[in-house]
């Protein structure tokens, strides 16, 4: 199992929308409609922002949204805040009980 | 509220022996799957394995399978991630997680333990 592909980094300016790409293969995304998205702001713990592709958990801002087109998973934050600007993991069942998380990419807020 | 308390800092020498854990509050402990998570120093997060602590059915991936063992004692709604022989590159944060099943994310967090390894 290798590691989803990520864009090392983005960025943008507040009230702009970006989007973060996860690539994987179908063997893991293309084949489940089970990714999610973590948020992990530096020296803290990761937290769950996207799961089973476009489902947000309760608390989490709808700015946040997700999607999956084949083998690519992608994040969308539209209105970019301040708060936004930490590291984005996606993560994705890759079969036989396992899953693999994404490289990871930094988000810049201008 | 649910929480997940894991142990605190280590430091180590190469070839020791280590067990760290995480202690689930909040939530029926057996009811849900415990994963470990490692991240290198400055590297992204890899899913490293999960245990269901209601009959300690594990899975690991791959990558840590053979390197590290996982196991849980769900009288004291804790599990653990332990190491016979550490190495160098086992420095690195490990964080607990906790999820409802095999095809589901983690939800809440563990706030990490970092492991250092150095002679």
């Amino acid at each position: 199992q290798s590691a989803l592909t990520q864009p090392a980094s983005v960025s943008g300016s507040p009230g702009q929308s970006i989007t973060i790409s996860c690539t994987g293969t179908s063997s893991d995304v293309g084949s489940y409609n089970l990714v999610s998205w973590y948020q992990q702001h530096p020296g803290k713990a990761p937290k769950l922002m996207i799961y089973e592709g476009s489902k947000r958990p309760s608390g989490v801002s709808n700015r946040f949204s997700g999607s999956k087109s084949g083998n690519t998973a992608s994040l969308t934050i539209s209105g970019l805040q301040a708060e936004d600007e930490a590291d984005y993991y996606c993560c994705s069942y890759a079969g036989s009980s396992a899953w693999v998380f994404g490289g990871g990419t930094k988000l810049t807020v201008l | 509220e649910v929480q997940l308390v894991q142990s605190g800092a280590e430091v180590k020498k190469p070839g020791e022996s280590l067990k760290i854990s995480c202690k689930g509050s909040g939530y029926s402990f057996t009811s849900y799957w415990i994963g470990w998570v490692r991240q290198m120093p400055g590297k992204g997060l890899e899913w490293m394995g999960i245990i269901y602590p209601g009959d300690s059915d594990t899975r690991y991936s791959p990558s840590f399978q053979g390197q590290v063992t996982i196991s849980a004692d769900k009288s004291i709604s804790t599990a653990y991630l332990q190491w016979s022989s550490l190495k160098a590159s086992d420095t690195a944060m490990y964080y607990c997680a906790r999820t409802g099943g095999l095809y589901e994310e983690f939800d809440y967090w563990g706030q990490g333990t970092l492991v250092t390894v150095s002679s």
